[in-house]
């Protein structure tokens, strides 16, 4: 069965990076385009942006263009999220998501993780 | 770009039909048939319910049905079960690779 699991709880001070990843299994990972979702407590979902395990081409949403870089090994079917200058505000959930058909819709999702950036 | 607009809150009593609306402009929901609603129970990942805007995964109950005009997209729930008490969420592909989430509507059934 298609699974994404995703890295354990991460505690950050303000300033420092952090590296997420997402293990896929039950499917071809080169077929399906990864996305990574955030969601602050109590908040709703924020869509950061999107990596193609094929070739590896990534797209951010502007927001975050220049802090957030997503990479993937194809060796071990896992896509990684480094998140650098963290503040306070990335604190929030971060879930790695698949898309269905290349349509920008997520049929499954990880766990997700927990970012808390506190000094 | 700013979010999909949302109802902060949705009700109804069991059995009952409701329609969640999703707002956006010419440049997300109007221009493209990619819109997708989750449902997040609390506590736990986002779930799919409908995709390209009125198609079902398999294994969604055919209580869910979506549907979109204009820069507008809506989900209804039908027979109003305990169960979907959840928030809901739309999502619009807005190009250049850009996808835009809606701020959530808390569902309540009474």
């Amino acid at each position: 069965q298609v699974q994404l699991v995703q890295s354990g709880a991460e505690v950050k001070i303000p300033g420092a990076s952090v590296k997420l990843s997402c293990k896929a299994s039950g499917y071809t990972f080169t077929r399906y385009y990864v996305h990574w979702v955030r969601q602050a407590p109590g908040q709703g979902l924020e869509w950061m942006g999107i990596i193609n395990p094929s070739g590896g081409s990534t797209s951010y949403t502007q927001k975050f263009q220049g802090r957030v870089t997503m990479t993937r090994d194809t060796s071990t079917s896992t896509v990684y999220m480094e998140v650098s200058s963290l503040t306070s505000e990335d604190t929030a959930v971060y879930y790695c998501a698949r898309d269905v058909a290349d349509d920008y819709s997520f049929d499954y999702w990880g766990q997700g993780t927990l970012v808390t950036v506190s000094s | 770009q700013s979010a999909l607009t949302q109802p902060a809150s949705v009700s109804g009593s069991p059995g009952q039909s409701i329609t969640i609306s999703c707002t956006g402009t010419s440049s997300d929901i109007g221009s493209y048939n990619l819109v997708s609603w989750y449902q997040q129970h609390p506590g736990k990942a986002p779930e799919l319910m409908i995709f390209e805007a009125s198609k079902r995964p398999s294994g969604v109950s055919n209580r869910f049905s979506g549907s979109r005009s204009g820069n507008t997209a809506s989900l209804t729930i039908s027979g109003l079960q305990a169960e979907d008490e959840a928030d809901y969420y739309c999502c619009s592909y807005a190009g250049n690779s850009n996808l835009l989430f809606g701020g959530g509507t808390k569902l309540t059934v009474l």
